[in-house]
This record gives structure tokens, C-alpha cells and sequence, in this order.
């Protein structure tokens, strides 16, 4: 089985509408982070959380709210879509390790449209 | 702003050859240099991370880091039609627990 894991793989929603994309891993990682990837952007992250009651925002965390239910569990939740979050989105992981980079480890991503 | 450059490409190699993919960034006092693969709608995948001065072998991968002139660059060498993909680039900036992905740069290897 995956390490991490993205539900749904793909969405297709209407503007206005709630959305939540849902991120499980079996790493046993502390830290999860949240990205969206746009042609020719690159990664850029929306929201970070390094343990269960520690949320962060990143540098596009508007129109998007996040939920840490449990150190193996991070949702995020797009509360009325709009077409313009159109993208990519990947949950990823990571665990701080001593002489070792923090190293970021990413599920198999959600393709979500929103019409 | 905290910023990871790389050329979009496409770079294009034949078969068999070394391909070198570069990476600027701008703040000079980060620590961590990571280097991603990214297939065509799939996630990123790790190659490998960086952090002292110098070229770090893995396989056919060769990371290569200048921290005086703060670019970080890969060399795939024996390139294979297999290594087409995006390569990202990313930075852990110091002070920072977050990295900076640069947008990629697209290796094409033809045969």
C-alpha cells in the first residue's frame, strides 16, 4: 500500500460548491503540507501543520481552510469553489530527522476542476 | 521574497548523453537543496537532497551545490528515454521549515 494517500484522484465540481480533498499516510510523519501545482508555477503551499494542533498557513492559503484530525490524517477543504482552484493539489509528508534534511515526501495528488 | 529560478525547457538530449539541469535561488543563507523527478501528472518523487558545498553522487545522478554563487545544479548522466520528466528544484531557505520549489525544468532524451 502507498505511504500517502489522496482521495478523491479526481473531481469535477461547480463553482459555489464545498469541496474536501483528504490525505492519510502510514509514514508516521509529523508534519503534513498541502500544495497546488499550476502549469509552469510549480508547487506552492497552501497549508502546513507540524503536529495535530499546529496549523499554518502558506502563501496561498486564501479561499481554503485545513483540518488535522489526527497525526495520520490532514484535510483540505475548499469552502465555495471557484473555477480559478482549478489545479493539481498534493498532500505531502515529512519527519525531521537528526544530520538529515527534513525531507518531503508527496501522495499521488488530486486533479480537481472546477467549472 | 525567497525565489527558485530554473529554465522551463524543454532541454532536449540524445540517448547516451549528460544532461545538466541548473538551479539559482536567492537567499543566500539556505541550507538544503533537494532535487525532485515529476512524470507527467504524477507527483514528485525524490532523486536527491544536498546541503554541503560540492557534487554528491547516487547512481547516474550527480548533485552539484555552490553556495558562494548560489546555484545548485543535476547531471543525469547516460541519459534514458525513462529520464523525460520535469526536474524540480527545491530550497529550504534558512529560518524557514518550508521549502521553495522552483517551477521545473522538462528533460526530453530522445533515442
Amino acid at each position: 500500500d502507498a505511504d500517502v494517500t489522496q482521495t478523491p484522484r479526481n473531481r469535477i465540481t461547480k463553482t459555489g460548491k464545498r469541496i474536501m480533498l483528504e490525505c492519510s499516510q502510514t509514514k508516521g510523519h509529523d508534519r503534513m503540507y498541502w500544495y497546488r501545482q499550476d502549469p509552469g508555477l510549480g508547487l506552492r503551499l497552501i497549508y502546513y501543520s507540524f503536529d495535530v494542533k499546529d496549523i499554518n498557513k502558506g502563501e496561498i492559503s486564501d479561499g481554503y481552510s485545513v483540518s488535522r484530525q489526527a497525526q495520520a490524517k490532514f484535510s483540505l477543504s475548499l469552502e465555495s469553489a471557484i473555477p480559478n482552484q482549478t489545479a493539481l493539489y498534493f498532500c505531502a509528508t515529512s519527519a525531521p530527522s537528526a544530520g538529515v534534511p527534513d525531507t518531503q515526501y508527496f501522495g499521488p495528488g488530486t486533479r480537481l476542476t472546477v467549472l | 521574497q525567497k525565489e527558485v529560478e530554473q529554465n522551463s525547457g524543454p532541454l532536449s538530449v540524445p540517448e547516451g548523453a549528460i544532461a545538466s539541469l541548473n538551479c539559482t535561488y536567492s537567499d543566500r543563507g539556505s541550507q538544503s537543496f533537494f532535487w525532485y523527478r515529476q512524470y507527467s501528472g504524477k507527483s514528485p518523487e525524490l532523486i536527491m537532497f544536498i546541503y554541503s558545498n560540492g557534487d554528491k553522487e547516487d547512481g547516474r545522478f550527480t548533485a552539484q551545490l555552490n553556495k558562494a554563487s548560489q546555484y545548485v545544479s543535476l547531471l543525469i548522466r547516460d541519459s534514458q528515454p525513462s529520464d523525460s520528466a520535469t526536474y524540480l528544484c527545491a530550497v529550504r531557505p534558512s529560518g524557514y521549515n518550508k521549502l521553495i520549489f522552483g517551477a521545473g525544468t522538462r528533460l526530453a532524451v530522445h533515442p
